[in-house]
């Protein structure tokens, strides 16, 4: 399956600064590049994806970039607030469906 | 439909108990994965089912750990004789489409005493 390495593992913010987490992939068939929220107690949560035909995609205050020749893609958090306190994942994904978690990271809004 | 639920949120066990997880997936996804997680770490994949078929199991599942699908609705996943390093949270995932975007449960975490 793919791997991919994410940075930084741990990222603290003002509250109304941006954030940005970046992950690098290896395998240049890769066609999609989700991203996932995880809050305490919870289980990790979809909040934005891209596929490998588009170069970014936008939803309020969220994007995903995709940079195919560099083989990396970034979450953008702009105007970031407490509650986008959280740890974040890009999983790798393989031809079955079945993502790989690495680490993530863990994102703090300080207000 | 409600999202993926899991039951029971939490479970207490001693050593050596057999404890069984059930996981009810969105009504119209497919696939179904359980993943493990434990403190500071991303979710380890353990086994994943299309319809009622297992396609995949990970090394990390050892011979104590059984899932199933009968109908190919809901999933149970059944850990005998556990052990302390069993202690995690458990997560079930369900899916439509390949490559995924899964809806998650909210998981049930495992405590073995």
């Amino acid at each position: 399956g793919e791997n991919v390495e994410q940075h930084p593992s741990t990222l603290s913010v003002q509250e109304g600064d941006s954030a940005v987490i970046k992950c690098t992939y290896s395998d240049s068939a890769s066609n999609y590049f989700p991203w996932y929220k995880q809050e305490l107690g919870k289980g990790p949560q979809l909040i934005i994806d891209i596929r490998s035909n588009v170069g970014e995609k936008k939803d309020q205050r969220i994007a995903v970039t995709l940079n195919k020749t560099a083989k990396h893609f970034s979450l953008h958090i702009t105007e970031t607030q407490p509650e986008d306190s959280a740890v974040y994942f890009c999983p790798g994904n393989n031809q079955g469906g079945k993502l790989i978690f690495g680490q993530g990271t863990e994102l703090s809004v300080k207000p | 439909d409600t999202g993926v639920s899991q039951d029971p949120r939490h479970k207490i066990t001693k050593r050596g108990q057999n404890v069984t997880f059930r996981c009810d997936p969105i009504s119209e996804h497919n696939r179904l994965y359980w993943y493990r997680q434990t403190l500071g770490q991303g979710p380890e994949f353990l086994t994943y089912f299309q319809n009622e078929a297992q396609l995949e199991k990970s090394r990390l599942l050892s011979d104590r750990f059984s899932a199933e699908r009968p109908k190919g609705s809901f999933s149970t996943l059944e850990i005998q004789r556990t052990e302390q390093g069993d202690s995690a949270m458990y997560l079930c995932a369900s899916s439509l489409y390949s490559p995924p975007g899964y809806t998650f449960g909210s998981g049930t975490r495992l405590t073995v005493v």
